[in-house]
């Protein structure tokens, strides 16, 4: 089955650590995004990549950083530079950025905490 | 700017009664609008989209949706509700040409048996 899988499902962060969530997909969509998500919040953008080796910043990019190595996968590194990084992340991807009108698919999340 | 507002952060129904899940979007050009589902723990799940034509569009599950342009709304319908609809529902707006979805706060949505 095609889809979008995420790992790990559950993350710990200590302090001043750096962590990575895994972000793959087999839909061969070229574009794919990274949201956070916060108990009445609604989703915000994080980061998006149109294509391998291009990406660009969303609305809340400060102490994020992501990769496109390959088309398949998107890997975010929360940094101990946000220092608010309790929250779900979600990972999603579309066909292409603009001019398609087809909906964005979601993985099923990665809770990250702080210990 | 684009923006969407869900005005009820939760709505409760009794199960076999008309569910209704309100949106109202606001975009610069001609929107793509869009509804998905969460479950707990879950990834968002698409429901149904509207693009152009008719303004009443059918989905998933029984879901469906009237798009009405003068007052910029999406609001989501299912005629008779299941307990298994309780779940938290997002309705999302893309301005034709651009590459955000902007995604509204959600709406909790309990069916009682």
């Amino acid at each position: 089955d095609g889809g979008i899988t995420q790992s790990p499902k559950y993350l710990f962060r200590k302090e001043g650590q750096n962590v990575t969530l895994s972000c793959e997909q087999n839909l061969n969509h070229d574009a794919m995004y990274w949201y956070r998500q916060d108990p009445g919040q609604g989703l915000r953008l994080i980061y998006y990549s149109q294509i391998v080796n291009d990406f660009q910043k969303g609305d809340i990019a400060e102490g994020y950083s992501v990769s496109r190595e390959k088309k398949e996968s998107f890997p975010l590194t929360v940094t101990s530079a946000q220092k608010n990084p309790t929250a779900f992340y979600l990972c999603a991807s579309s066909i292409e950025l603009t001019g398609s009108n087809q909906p964005q698919h979601f993985g099923d999340g990665t809770r990250l905490s702080i210990l | 700017a684009q923006s969407v507002a869900q005005p009820e952060d939760q709505v409760n129904v009794a199960e076999g009664n008309p569910l209704t899940v309100k949106c109202t979007y606001s975009v610069s050009g001609n929107p793509y609008l869009f509804w998905y589902v969460q479950y707990p723990n879950r990834g968002l799940q698409f429901l149904l989209k509207y693009i152009t034509g008719d303004n009443l569009v059918k989905g998933s599950y029984g879901f469906e949706a009237e798009f009405n342009k003068s007052q910029t709304s999406f609001h989501l319908k299912k005629p008779s509700a299941l307990v298994s609809d309780s779940a938290l529902y997002f309705c999302a707006v893309r301005d034709r040409g651009d590459y955000k979805l902007s995604f509204g706060a959600g709406t909790t949505v309990t069916v009682r048996a």
